[in-house]
């Protein structure tokens, strides 16, 4: 199973828009709406932000948000603010019953 | 309060074995199924293997299939993962992972034990 395609790094500058894309297979994201989406900031262990494609859990901020077309994902963040500078990991459920993960994008606050 | 506290790591020449092992608190254990995920150093995280609630059904990821065994005791709130054969490319932060209950997704993560394939 290949990892999930994401861009390596993206920027912003705070109160902008970044939107991550994620693009996998047909046997991955274009079979499921079980697509997540991490954040993990250095030495720590990541979070969940996003499930289920849009939906987010308790306690995190309405400024994250997910969508997906066909075999592609992605996750806005709005209002970029300082603590967003992060690592973003998307996976996906697989035809296989096994999860495939994304590339990782290193987001950086301008 | 949720807790998973892995344990095991180390130091281990290729070719040889580990058996990592997380203890669970704070929640139902035996209600979830369970997930090993790796992160080799600088790199991205990789999804290793899930064990259902009872421990009938596995799955693995082809890199680790055949040389890893995932495993569970609910009556100690514990999940193991058996790793033979391990080469250097199993060099990583070994995390145990709870999903969201029924849902396909990892929403509880340990804080990871590193273990180190090296001559």
């Amino acid at each position: 199973q290949s990892p999930l395609t994401q861009p390596a790094s993206m920027s912003g500058s705070p109160g902008r828009s970044i939107t991550i894309s994620c693009t996998g297979t047909s046997s991955d994201i274009g079979s499921y709406d079980y697509v997540s989406w991490y954040q993990q900031h250095p030495g720590k262990a990541p979070k969940l932000m996003i499930y289920d494609v849009s939906d987010r859990p308790s306690g995190v901020s309405n400024r994250f948000s997910g969508s997906k077309s066909g075999n592609t994902a992605s996750l806005t963040i709005s209002g970029l603010q300082a603590e967003d500078e992060a690592d973003y990991y998307c996976t996906s459920y697989t035809t296989s019953s096994t999860y495939v993960f994304g590339t990782g994008t290193t987001v950086t606050v301008l | 309060e949720v807790q998973l506290v892995e344990s095991g790591g180390g130091l281990v020449q290729p070719g040889g074995s580990l058996r990592l092992s997380c203890a669970a608190s704070g929640f139902t254990f035996n209600s979830y199924w369970m997930h090993w995920v790796r992160q080799a150093p600088g790199k991205g995280l990789v999804w290793v293997s899930r064990m259902n609630t009872d421990g009938s059904s596995t799955s693995y990821a082809d890199s680790v299939k055949g040389r890893f065994t995932i495993s569970r005791d609910n009556a100690k709130s514990t999940l193991y993962l058996q790793m033979n054969s391990l080469g250097v490319e199993d060099t990583a932060v070994y995390y145990c992972v709870r999903p969201l209950h029924g849902r396909y997704t990892f929403d509880f993560w340990g804080q990871g034990t590193t273990v180190t394939v090296s001559s």
